[in-house]
Protein backbone atom coordinates (compact mmCIF):
# COMPACT_ATOMS: atom_id res chain seq x y z
CA UNK A 1 0.00 0.00 0.00
CA UNK A 2 1.00 4.03 -0.69
CA UNK A 3 1.77 5.96 2.08
CA UNK A 4 3.37 9.25 3.69
CA UNK A 5 4.61 10.47 6.00
CA UNK A 6 5.49 14.16 7.48
CA UNK A 7 7.39 13.44 10.51
CA UNK A 8 6.92 16.97 11.92
CA UNK A 9 4.37 17.89 13.74
CA UNK A 10 5.22 21.42 13.70
CA UNK A 11 7.93 23.58 12.06
CA UNK A 12 8.71 27.20 12.79
CA UNK A 13 10.61 29.93 11.00
CA UNK A 14 11.09 33.30 10.93
CA UNK A 15 9.49 35.41 8.30
CA UNK A 16 12.37 36.08 5.54
CA UNK A 17 14.01 32.85 6.11
CA UNK A 18 13.55 30.04 3.74
CA UNK A 19 11.94 27.04 4.80
CA UNK A 20 11.22 23.40 4.38
CA UNK A 21 8.30 20.96 5.32
CA UNK A 22 9.38 17.19 5.16
CA UNK A 23 7.73 14.20 3.35
CA UNK A 24 8.84 11.14 2.84
CA UNK A 25 6.65 8.53 0.60
CA UNK A 26 6.56 4.84 0.32
CA UNK A 27 5.27 3.24 -3.31
CA UNK A 28 5.20 0.36 -5.64
CA UNK A 29 5.68 1.77 -8.63
CA UNK A 30 5.94 5.87 -9.55
CA UNK A 31 4.18 7.85 -7.45
CA UNK A 32 2.15 10.65 -7.73
CA UNK A 33 2.57 13.06 -5.11
CA UNK A 34 1.01 16.09 -4.11
CA UNK A 35 1.17 19.44 -1.50
CA UNK A 36 -2.00 20.57 -0.23
CA UNK A 37 -2.56 23.90 2.65
CA UNK A 38 -4.90 24.01 4.74
CA UNK A 39 -6.03 27.84 6.17
CA UNK A 40 -8.10 27.76 9.61
CA UNK A 41 -11.79 26.01 8.87
CA UNK A 42 -11.31 25.88 5.78
CA UNK A 43 -11.03 23.08 3.03
CA UNK A 44 -7.64 22.20 1.18
CA UNK A 45 -6.12 24.13 -1.28
CA UNK A 46 -3.47 22.38 -3.26
CA UNK A 47 -0.49 23.74 -4.27
CA UNK A 48 1.74 21.23 -6.59
CA UNK A 49 2.15 17.93 -7.53
CA UNK A 50 4.46 15.47 -9.47
CA UNK A 51 3.36 12.93 -11.88
CA UNK A 52 6.33 13.13 -14.05
CA UNK A 53 9.18 15.01 -15.59
CA UNK A 54 11.36 17.58 -13.56
CA UNK A 55 12.62 16.23 -10.10
CA UNK A 56 11.82 19.99 -9.35
CA UNK A 57 8.25 20.96 -9.21
CA UNK A 58 7.57 25.01 -8.96
CA UNK A 59 3.65 25.77 -7.72
CA UNK A 60 1.53 28.18 -6.37
CA UNK A 61 2.29 31.30 -3.49
CA UNK A 62 6.14 30.46 -4.20
CA UNK A 63 5.83 27.25 -3.18
CA UNK A 64 8.47 24.56 -4.64
CA UNK A 65 9.38 20.64 -3.93
CA UNK A 66 12.16 18.44 -5.22
CA UNK A 67 11.23 14.74 -5.87
CA UNK A 68 14.26 12.49 -4.53
CA UNK A 69 13.89 8.72 -5.66
CA UNK A 70 16.66 7.72 -3.89
CA UNK A 71 15.28 9.09 -0.61
CA UNK A 72 11.75 8.40 -1.42
CA UNK A 73 11.58 12.04 -0.40
CA UNK A 74 8.95 14.94 -1.26
CA UNK A 75 9.86 18.20 0.36
CA UNK A 76 8.23 21.51 0.12
CA UNK A 77 10.19 24.51 0.15
CA UNK A 78 9.84 28.14 -0.01
CA UNK A 79 13.18 30.32 -0.59
CA UNK A 80 11.27 33.29 1.99
CA UNK A 81 8.68 32.58 4.33
CA UNK A 82 5.49 34.79 4.89
CA UNK A 83 3.44 35.29 7.89
CA UNK A 84 0.90 34.67 5.35
CA UNK A 85 2.51 31.31 4.91
CA UNK A 86 1.21 30.09 8.54
CA UNK A 87 -1.24 27.07 7.98
CA UNK A 88 -1.24 23.55 8.28
CA UNK A 89 0.35 21.22 4.90
CA UNK A 90 -0.23 18.46 3.79
CA UNK A 91 1.35 15.92 1.65
CA UNK A 92 -0.06 13.18 -0.10
CA UNK A 93 0.09 10.56 -2.87
CA UNK A 94 -2.41 8.88 -5.33
CA UNK A 95 -2.85 5.32 -4.78
CA UNK A 96 -4.44 2.96 -7.30
CA UNK A 97 -6.38 -0.36 -6.65
CA UNK A 98 -8.42 -2.41 -9.52
CA UNK A 99 -8.94 0.82 -11.90
CA UNK A 100 -10.42 3.11 -8.78
CA UNK A 101 -7.95 5.18 -6.99
CA UNK A 102 -8.09 7.41 -3.92
CA UNK A 103 -5.40 9.97 -1.84
CA UNK A 104 -3.63 9.19 1.00
CA UNK A 105 -2.39 12.07 3.33
CA UNK A 106 0.11 12.43 5.48
CA UNK A 107 -0.22 13.56 9.00
CA UNK A 108 -0.28 17.43 8.18
CA UNK A 109 2.77 19.59 9.61
CA UNK A 110 1.52 23.04 11.10
CA UNK A 111 3.51 25.89 10.12
CA UNK A 112 4.53 28.96 11.88
CA UNK A 113 5.80 32.18 10.95
CA UNK A 114 7.12 34.40 12.86
CA UNK A 115 7.24 38.23 12.68
CA UNK B 1 -8.09 25.74 -10.31
CA UNK B 2 -11.92 23.99 -9.81
CA UNK B 3 -14.55 25.47 -7.56
CA UNK B 4 -15.76 22.86 -5.48
CA UNK B 5 -19.04 24.06 -3.18
CA UNK B 6 -20.26 22.70 0.05
CA UNK B 7 -23.55 23.18 1.60
CA UNK B 8 -24.43 23.86 4.86
CA UNK B 9 -21.00 25.07 6.12
CA UNK B 10 -22.50 24.80 9.36
CA UNK B 11 -24.91 22.93 10.99
CA UNK B 12 -26.12 21.84 14.05
CA UNK B 13 -28.52 19.02 14.71
CA UNK B 14 -30.23 17.23 18.19
CA UNK B 15 -29.01 13.62 18.35
CA UNK B 16 -31.37 11.35 16.59
CA UNK B 17 -31.49 13.41 13.71
CA UNK B 18 -30.12 13.02 10.45
CA UNK B 19 -28.30 15.58 8.45
CA UNK B 20 -27.42 15.86 4.36
CA UNK B 21 -24.60 17.79 3.08
CA UNK B 22 -24.56 18.31 -0.25
CA UNK B 23 -20.84 19.04 -2.66
CA UNK B 24 -21.27 20.22 -5.65
CA UNK B 25 -18.40 20.96 -8.55
CA UNK B 26 -18.98 24.12 -10.01
CA UNK B 27 -17.14 24.03 -12.82
CA UNK B 28 -15.93 20.61 -14.16
CA UNK B 29 -17.19 17.45 -14.52
CA UNK B 30 -16.19 15.38 -11.44
CA UNK B 31 -16.58 11.96 -12.11
CA UNK B 32 -14.88 10.50 -8.55
CA UNK B 33 -16.20 12.63 -5.24
CA UNK B 34 -14.29 11.98 -1.84
CA UNK B 35 -15.68 12.01 1.63
CA UNK B 36 -13.19 12.61 4.15
CA UNK B 37 -13.08 13.73 8.31
CA UNK B 38 -11.37 16.07 10.19
CA UNK B 39 -10.62 15.60 13.81
CA UNK B 40 -9.42 18.60 15.19
CA UNK B 41 -5.97 19.23 14.57
CA UNK B 42 -5.74 15.87 12.75
CA UNK B 43 -5.21 14.61 9.08
CA UNK B 44 -7.42 13.61 7.10
CA UNK B 45 -9.60 10.38 7.14
CA UNK B 46 -11.23 9.21 3.93
CA UNK B 47 -14.80 7.76 4.42
CA UNK B 48 -15.32 6.97 1.19
CA UNK B 49 -14.88 7.33 -2.61
CA UNK B 50 -17.79 7.80 -5.06
CA UNK B 51 -18.28 7.58 -8.31
CA UNK B 52 -21.18 8.95 -10.78
CA UNK B 53 -23.75 6.54 -11.20
CA UNK B 54 -21.95 4.06 -8.64
CA UNK B 55 -22.48 2.40 -5.14
CA UNK B 56 -19.96 4.43 -2.65
CA UNK B 57 -16.65 2.25 -1.97
CA UNK B 58 -15.68 2.83 1.90
CA UNK B 59 -13.01 2.46 3.95
CA UNK B 60 -12.59 -0.03 6.81
CA UNK B 61 -14.43 0.82 9.64
CA UNK B 62 -17.02 3.39 7.94
CA UNK B 63 -20.46 2.29 8.66
CA UNK B 64 -22.29 2.51 5.13
CA UNK B 65 -26.01 2.52 6.62
CA UNK B 66 -24.92 5.29 8.89
CA UNK B 67 -23.07 7.50 6.36
CA UNK B 68 -25.00 7.53 2.88
CA UNK B 69 -23.44 8.36 0.07
CA UNK B 70 -24.85 9.59 -3.17
CA UNK B 71 -23.57 10.58 -6.45
CA UNK B 72 -26.18 11.00 -8.85
CA UNK B 73 -24.65 13.25 -11.43
CA UNK B 74 -21.37 14.55 -12.46
CA UNK B 75 -21.89 17.68 -10.52
CA UNK B 76 -23.05 16.87 -7.01
CA UNK B 77 -22.44 14.57 -4.46
CA UNK B 78 -24.33 14.07 -1.26
CA UNK B 79 -23.57 12.42 2.45
CA UNK B 80 -26.16 11.85 5.05
CA UNK B 81 -26.08 11.49 8.17
CA UNK B 82 -28.40 8.98 9.48
CA UNK B 83 -29.52 8.89 13.36
CA UNK B 84 -26.68 11.68 14.26
CA UNK B 85 -25.13 10.98 17.83
CA UNK B 86 -22.63 13.91 19.48
CA UNK B 87 -19.48 11.47 18.45
CA UNK B 88 -20.68 12.01 14.39
CA UNK B 89 -19.45 16.00 15.57
CA UNK B 90 -16.71 16.47 13.16
CA UNK B 91 -15.44 18.76 10.14
CA UNK B 92 -16.74 16.82 6.96
CA UNK B 93 -14.54 17.94 3.78
CA UNK B 94 -15.56 16.57 0.43
CA UNK B 95 -13.34 17.09 -3.23
CA UNK B 96 -14.15 16.10 -6.56
CA UNK B 97 -11.53 14.59 -9.23
CA UNK B 98 -11.84 14.40 -12.71
CA UNK B 99 -10.29 11.95 -14.93
CA UNK B 100 -7.04 11.25 -15.64
CA UNK B 101 -3.94 11.44 -12.79
CA UNK B 102 -4.90 15.05 -11.41
CA UNK B 103 -5.39 16.93 -8.19
CA UNK B 104 -8.26 16.85 -6.12
CA UNK B 105 -10.41 19.97 -5.72
CA UNK B 106 -11.94 20.26 -2.54
CA UNK B 107 -14.92 22.05 -0.74
CA UNK B 108 -14.98 24.40 2.18
CA UNK B 109 -15.96 21.93 4.92
CA UNK B 110 -18.98 21.47 7.21
CA UNK B 111 -18.48 22.00 10.66
CA UNK B 112 -21.28 19.69 12.27
CA UNK B 113 -22.36 19.44 15.78
CA UNK B 114 -24.73 17.36 17.24
CA UNK B 115 -25.99 18.08 20.50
Amino acid sequence: AQSVAQPEDQVNVAEGNPLTVKCTYSVSGNPYLFWYVQYPNRGLQFLLKYITGDNLVKGSYGFEAEFNKSQTSFHLKKPSALVSDSALYFCAVRQSTSGTYKYIFGTGTRLKVLA
Amino acid sequence: GAVVSQHPSRVICKSGTSVKIECRSLDFQATTMFWYRQFPKKSLMLMATSNEGSKATYEQGVEKDKFLINHASLTLSTLTVTSAHPEDSSFYICSAAGQGVGEQYFGPGTRLTVT
